[in-house]
């Protein structure tokens, strides 16, 4: 059972170049969220999804697009990468009824825009 | 608006001593809480959660951690630590706001010494 699998796991970018991260999750969850991890911020959210076909915007969704085709698979891309856009980036996957069960996270990728 | 305050951004504690990581939060409307932990190059697992009941709810690794409403805290202690707990600890609340967001905490770093 792999939970939420995250490709890649690394990356470094030019500045304005683009790139798709995708999350992959085998637990038939509902929701699941991108967020983005900086040091001393703790974790911010990017956007998420409450269900197939279904996207909305987070915290900080600025110069980041997602899409949510299929249930199992939520991509986040970057269409313009820019240095501020450094950071390591999580998946994570949300059930319960009132997705109170606690997430479950990928194990990340680290992005670097030089 | 809602917010979750980590008290301590970094604990130093030694081998076999207790320990509590202090978390605070404000909302005007019913939580659920949670506590993760991040060990280096990994990502976020659950720890523990107090969806409601006994305010006393125990986690896995023998962590605990008491929700006090009055007080408006989750703080989680553990009564001996090992060197295998040194990572970083986040404290999250799920509250609805017309929908269930999770907000997170900064994270405090726990760091055990021989």
């Amino acid at each position: 059972n792999a939970g939420v699998t995250q490709t890649p796991k690394f990356r470094v970018l030019k500045t304005g170049q683009s790139m798709t991260l995708l999350c992959a999750q085998d637990m038939n969850h509902e929701y699941m969220y991108w967020y983005r991890q900086d040091p001393g911020m703790g974790l911010r959210l990017i956007h998420y999804s409450v269900g197939e076909g279904t996207t909305a915007k987070g915290e900080v969704p600025d110069g980041y697009n997602v899409s949510r085709l299929k249930k199992q698979n939520f991509l986040l891309g970057l269409e313009s990468a820019a240095p501020s856009q450094t950071s390591v980036y999580f998946c994570a996957t949300g059930t319960g009824s009132r997705n109170n069960y606690g997430y479950t996270f990928g194990s990340g990728t680290r992005l670097t825009v030089v | 608006a809602q917010s979750v305050t980590q008290l301590d951004s970094q604990v130093p504690v030694f081998e076999e001593a207790p320990v509590e990581l202090r978390c605070n939060y404000s909302s005007s409307v019913s939580v659920y809480l949670f506590w993760y932990v991040q060990y280096p190059n990994q990502g976020l697992q659950l720890l523990l959660k107090y969806l409601s009941g006994s305010t006393l709810v125990k986690g896995i690794n023998g962590f605990e951690a008491e929700f006090n409403k009055s007080q408006t805290s989750f703080h989680l202690r553990k009564p001996s630590v090992h060197i295998s707990d040194t990572a970083e600890y986040f404290c999250a609340v799920t509250v609805n706001t017309g929908g269930f967001k999770t907000i997170f905490g900064a994270g405090t770093r726990l760091f055990v010494k021989a």
